[in-house]
């Protein structure tokens, strides 16, 4: 089964909110990868977490929070964040965090900041 | 950084149509992906295909790494094959990064 699962589907927050992301996979992999997209763009990635350490951060602003507390679990923490930030957050995973294994997506959390 | 381009950017068929999807990349590669993203945002996979044909069902692709550039075809085009496509690759030194083209929107009409 190469199935990755993200809730909720869609979250609407406030400004001032705080809300989580959660992503999971039970297919043994050892990387899990947030991407942010935006409309009409490709994906384009935020974090990667390696044998469940962050060893990825791509110059992501620290109102977004990621947490892996195991290898099957990945989390996005979210707190005062702007409109700009209203997009599609996509969870990945792969066996590793390298080339010659394929990643796999998650049907994606659709966030609006209102 | 390696470049990723997709052409076209758009494309219209006709249900029953056959078309090709091209990713032309700079740089060496390790990793080649496409996806389907349907209209809901779901990336769906079809292919991992760092080199040489495959197929599956009326979708196949073709990587040829040493002149950098892989196709996808769509034979006999069905409705449910509208959405955007996305070649992805991972070099290297990417450590997992996977570097996504523009992307081609494809509509088929009925």
């Amino acid at each position: 089964d190469t199935e990755v699962t993200q809730t909720p589907k869609h979250l609407v927050m406030g400004m001032t909110n705080k809300k989580s992301l959660k992503c999971e996979q039970h297919m043994g992999h050892r990387a899990m990868y947030w991407y942010k997209q935006k409309a009409k763009k490709p994906p384009e990635l935020m974090f990667v977490y390696s044998y469940e350490k962050l060893s990825i951060n791509e110059s992501v602003p620290s109102r977004f929070s990621p947490e892996c507390p195991n290898s099957s679990l990945l989390n996005l923490h979210l707190h005062a964040l702007q409109p700009e930030d209203s997009a599609l957050y996509l969870c990945a995973s792969s066996q590793v965090a390298t080339v010659g294994y394929e990643q796999y997506f998650g049907p994606g959390t659709r966030l609006t900041v209102t | 950084g390696i470049q990723v381009e997709q052409s076209p950017p758009d494309l219209i068929l006709q249900e029953g149509a056959n078309s090709t999807l091209r990713c032309n990349f700079s740089d060496s590669v390790n990793n080649l992906q496409w996806f389907h993203q349907n209209p809901w945002g779901q990336l769906i996979n079809l292919f991992y295909i760092p080199s040489g044909t495959k197929q599956n069902g009326r979708l196949s692709a073709t990587t040829v790494a040493t002149e950098r550039y892989s196709l996808l075809y769509i034979s006999s085009s069905q409705t449910t094959d509208s959405g955007v496509y996305f070649c992805a690759v991972l070099t290297t030194d990417s450590w997992g990064k996977l570097q996504f083209g523009a992307g081609t929107q494809v509509v088929v009409t009925p």
